[in-house]
């Protein structure tokens, strides 16, 4: 089965500051998925990236593929405290698209 | 109003009940999924459904039950609940593949989840 790596799992950054959280795959990526979480609440979907080395951005959030390293790395530029939250990443490990096994997030806190 | 909504948001219940947690959506989704998530666990998949008659077992299935009364609903069922199944749970829906350049892709619309503390 397909296993998804985050790391770090906790970030604390001060504001303003740049970030990035990185999610590696364990088998081939054939699409990963970025999401955040608000302590306590549902998951919120950023974007996502298929095969082929996507790069994505949202606002200050930018999301990039490699595909050769079966790795995604999410990058915050200029952080700020809306920001704070954890970041899960999901994966189709199969291509087939039936379900997401997903990472243990990263915890990032944004200090004001 | 929320696309996918969860009852109840927090349950606190002691070890042997019998527990139902529901899930509705307005989305129009053929497909359901149902996940826990522990303290540095992330989400795992506890059951899955793609259509009314259609419900397979994810990867933590035992000791759970699932039932899809119809399209918009997806209930998960806790048997007899032990304390290691105190957890976060979250529903989610899909509309299914939908063909990008490479193949199909299945962006997940969640609930607000489900605090599940059992005693």
């Amino acid at each position: 089965s397909q296993e998804l790596e985050q790391s770090p799992q906790s970030l604390i950054v001060q504001e303003g500051k740049n970030l990035t959280i990185n999610c590696t795959s364990s088998k081939t990526l054939y699409g990963l998925y970025w999401y955040k979480q608000k302590y306590g609440e549902g998951l919120i979907f950023l974007m996502m990236l298929q095969k082929g080395g996507e790069e994505k951005s949202h606002e200050k959030i930018t999301a990039k593929l490699d595909e050769k390293k079966q790795q995604s790395s999410l990058h915050i530029t200029a952080s700020q405290p809306s920001h704070a939250g954890i970041y899960l990443c999901g994966a189709d490990g199969d291509g087939s698209a039936r379900q997401l096994t997903f990472g243990s997030g990263t915890q990032l806190t944004v200090l004001p | 109003d929320a696309d996918v909504t969860q009852t109840p948001r927090n349950r606190i219940t002691k070890t042997g009940k019998r527990i139902m947690l529901e899930c509705s959506q307005t989305k129009g989704h053929d497909r359901m999924y149902w996940y826990r998530q522990d303290p540095g666990l992330g989400l795992r998949l506890i059951y899955y459904s793609f259509d009314v008659k259609d419900i397979n077992k994810g990867e933590i299935s035992d000791g759970y039950s699932v039932s899809r009364q119809a399209q918009a609903k997806f209930s998960l069922s806790l048997e007899s609940a032990i304390p290691n199944q105190t957890a976060l749970y979250f529903c989610a829906t899909s509309v299914g593949v939908r063909e990008g350049r490479t193949g199909g892709y299945n962006e997940q619309f969640f609930g607000p989840g489900t605090r599940l503390t059992v005693l």
